[in-house]
């Protein structure tokens, strides 16, 4: 099964803008395999943030967005909040099935 | 209000077998795709299975062969049927519908001797 990378950490300022990466082994990522984003804080089950590239929930902040970056999915956050310090996962669909990528820890500082 | 509460979850011996039960209320398992993702303590989240709304079913390479998921339409509930359990199989269980936002509170497998 593919491979999907992702930032180990990342670190943002308070009020600050990052963008967090998903790639993928097998080439460049579409919307074809689509990107999910999600949110997890210690001892909580995860939460969707984004689906199909850039769709969000009714609960997503404002603050975060989906896109598609540089043949990689991208998940930007502008204007951390102390919140959003978490971890954070992409989930690509291939045809044999799906794959999580590593995850980043994001630290907001 | 959406719930997914899953559980048969436990301590196993290696080799052993289990079957999670998901029940899913608010929603109809049987008409959106199905998720299976387990976290080992202190790691990141891994795919395990899904089953789509036609009935299609696909695993991860780590589990494939081992595990089964499976639905009770009537029941409106998932399951996952685990056999010849490993120690690397100790793990949180999430039945999920992450394109919906759906999840439950997960359910501890822990394969030991």
């Amino acid at each position: 099964q593919a491979v999907v990378t992702q930032e180990p950490s990342l670190t943002v300022s308070p009020g600050g803008t990052v963008t967090l990466t998903c790639g993928s082994s097998t080439g460049a990522v579409s919307s074809d395999l689509f990107p999910n984003w999600f949110q997890q804080k210690p001892g909580q089950a995860p939460r969707t943030l984004i689906y199909d590239t850039s769709n969000k929930h009714s609960w997503t902040p404002a603050r975060f967005s989906g896109s598609l970056l540089g043949g990689k999915a991208a998940l930007t956050l502008s204007g951390a909040q102390p919140d959003d310090e978490a971890d954070y996962y992409c989930l690509l669909s291939y045809t044999g099935g799906e794959v999580f990528g590593g995850g980043t820890k994001l630290t907001v500082l | 209000e959406v719930q997914l509460v899953e559980s048969g979850g436990g301590l196993i011996q290696p080799g052993g077998s289990l079957r999670l039960s998901c029940a899913a209320s608010g929603f109809t398992v049987s008409t959106t795709y199905m998720t299976w993702v387990r976290q080992a303590p202190g790691k990141g989240l891994e795919w395990v299975s899904v089953i789509h709304s036609g009935g299609t079913t696909l695993y991860a390479d780590s589990v494939k062969g081992r595990f089964t998921i499976s639905r009770d339409n009537s029941k409106n509930t998932l399951f996952l049927q685990m056999n010849s359990l490993r120690a690397e199989d100790t793990a949180i269980y999430y039945c999920a519908s992450p394109r919906s936002n759906f999840w439950g509170q997960g359910t501890l497998v822990t394969v030991s001797s």
